[in-house]
């Protein structure tokens, strides 16, 4: 079965700039967790959605934000970008989100911020 | 506060050497300890869940533990190709009495395995 799709793969944005990243789970999964990725700090969690609920947060500003659709598909968005924003996205699924248990990782989203 | 740390950041074998990875924490009420392998430039891919103390899994060559302060990931007889970077992983509490967890991953441990 598919795993976790991620579009686009790489992206290049200047300072203000905002930005749009997707996210489609594997099929049957409706948890999708958002994390940002950097040499500095490491994997943080940044959001989860479940149900199109965002039900748990990071602590991130809230220039980062998501949505999920109706087909668990996701999105986040980063608005205002900044230097730093520059990391690797990913997304992850699983199948209930009871727990973080078992998620499946996409490829990620390379942002590099100018 | 909770806290995980894992040990050592950066880990280099012969092939056929076994050693050990090191993940200890103190986590108030852990609800689970989970560890993941991540390739460079791909994401993270889940191993193991392990959620009360004695508990062990095993997949190949990979083995993981946990006690009441820290897992081991042991690694039996590497190959080149277990080279990537170690995670462990918990589920941290947001607020001193919410219902709510998010999960948290440690800096890993960079392992690389030559031939």
């Amino acid at each position: 079965k598919a795993g976790v799709t991620q579009t686009p793969r790489y992206l290049i944005k200047t300072r203000g700039q905002q930005v749009t990243l997707s996210c489609s789970p594997i099929s049957g999964h409706r948890s999708v967790s958002w994390y940002q990725q950097t040499p500095g700090q490491g994997l943080q969690f940044l959001f989860e959605y479940f149900s199109e609920t965002q039900r748990n947060k990071g602590n991130f500003p809230g220039r980062f934000s998501g949505r999920q659709f109706s087909n668990s598909r996701s999105e986040m968005n980063v608005s205002t970008l900044e230097l730093g924003d520059s990391a690797l996205y990913l997304c992850a699924s699983s199948l209930s989100g009871v727990s973080y248990n078992e998620q499946f990782f996409g490829p990620g989203t390379r942002l590099t911020v100018l | 506060e909770d806290q995980v740390t894992q040990s050592p950041e950066a880990l280099r074998l012969q092939e056929g050497e076994s050693s050990s990875l090191n993940c200890s924490y103190t986590v108030s009420g852990l609800r689970g300890l989970f560890w993941y392998r991540q390739d460079p430039g791909k994401g993270p891919e889940f191993l193991f869940t392990l959620y009360s103390a004695g508990e062990e899994k095993e997949k190949e060559r990979l083995k993981a533990t946990l006690t009441k302060k820290e897992s081991f990931l042991h690694i039996t007889a590497p190959k080149p190709e277990d080279s990537a970077t170690y995670l462990c992983a918990w589920e941290e509490r947001l607020g001193p009495s919410g219902g709510s967890y998010i999960p948290t991953f440690g800096r890993g441990t960079s392992l690389i395995v030559h031939p």
